[in-house]
């Protein structure tokens, strides 16, 4: 059965101060992995999909990567406005439907 | 594009009362989702529609969960007889088929039943 970890559940760091999430995966064959923003009382928001070990994708403050196991998003001097649920998600070969980790809250205090 | 959008965005009902939720999909999108999130189990994925035909509802939780797909344009998600624990933000996804560049997800409709 694929499966999809994050740690930590919660996060919350200072303005400017940069961390990493995570995400862990076990399926029986990857095609994508996605990371998606979500706000309160909103819809799940993409952001990157990552297809390969070794991949790099980037959109302003936030730096998604990928290994054979896990995914991790860096978060480089966060602003308030980044607070949000991160959350990730895997794609199996043979195109099925999207899996999702429970998430990241992460707070970003000024 | 207004992008995928949902009906009601609140439900407040009484157990026992039918629920219908309501899904307008991406025009050219040919996969649609029905998702459910709760703080326990967060994203748990309920049926899937390709070109308008259910592929996969083994994630509907019992009988009482029912979903149709009449056109490519329109997509229901109904409970019937609602009860406390289907409380949750029910979401609805579409994509081009297979997915590949990533969902776009609705606002959700929050059910509340009492």
């Amino acid at each position: 059965e694929d499966q999809v970890t994050q740690s930590p559940e919660a996060l919350r760091l200072q303005e400017g101060e940069s961390s990493s999430l995570n995400c862990s995966y076990t399926v029986s064959g990857l095609r994508g992995l996605f990371w998606y923003r979500q706000d309160p009382g909103k819809g799940p928001e993409f952001l990157f999909t990552l297809y390969s070990a070794g991949e790099e994708k980037e959109k302003e403050r936030l730096k998604a990567t990928l290994t054979k196991k896990e995914s991790f998003l860096h978060i480089t001097a966060p602003k308030p406005e980044d607070s949000a649920t991160y959350l990730c998600a895997v794609q199996t070969i043979g195109n099925t439907p999207l899996v999702f980790g429970k998430g990241t809250r992460l707070s970003v205090i000024a | 594009d207004a992008g995928v959008i949902q009906s009601p965005r609140h439900e407040v009902t009484e157990m026992g009362q039918e629920v219908t939720l309501r899904c307008k999909p991406i025009s050219g999108h040919n996969s649609l989702f029905w998702y459910r999130q709760t703080m326990m189990r967060g994203l748990e994925l309920l049926i899937y529609f390709n070109n308008n035909v259910p592929i996969d509802d083994s994630g509907m939780p019992e009988d009482r969960f029912s979903a149709k797909m009449p056109n490519a344009s329109f997509s229901t998600l109904k409970i019937q007889p609602s009860e406390p624990r289907d409380s949750a933000v029910y979401f609805c996804a579409s994509s081009p088929q297979g997915g590949l560049y990533g969902y776009t997800f609705g606002s959700g409709t929050r059910l509340t039943v009492v």
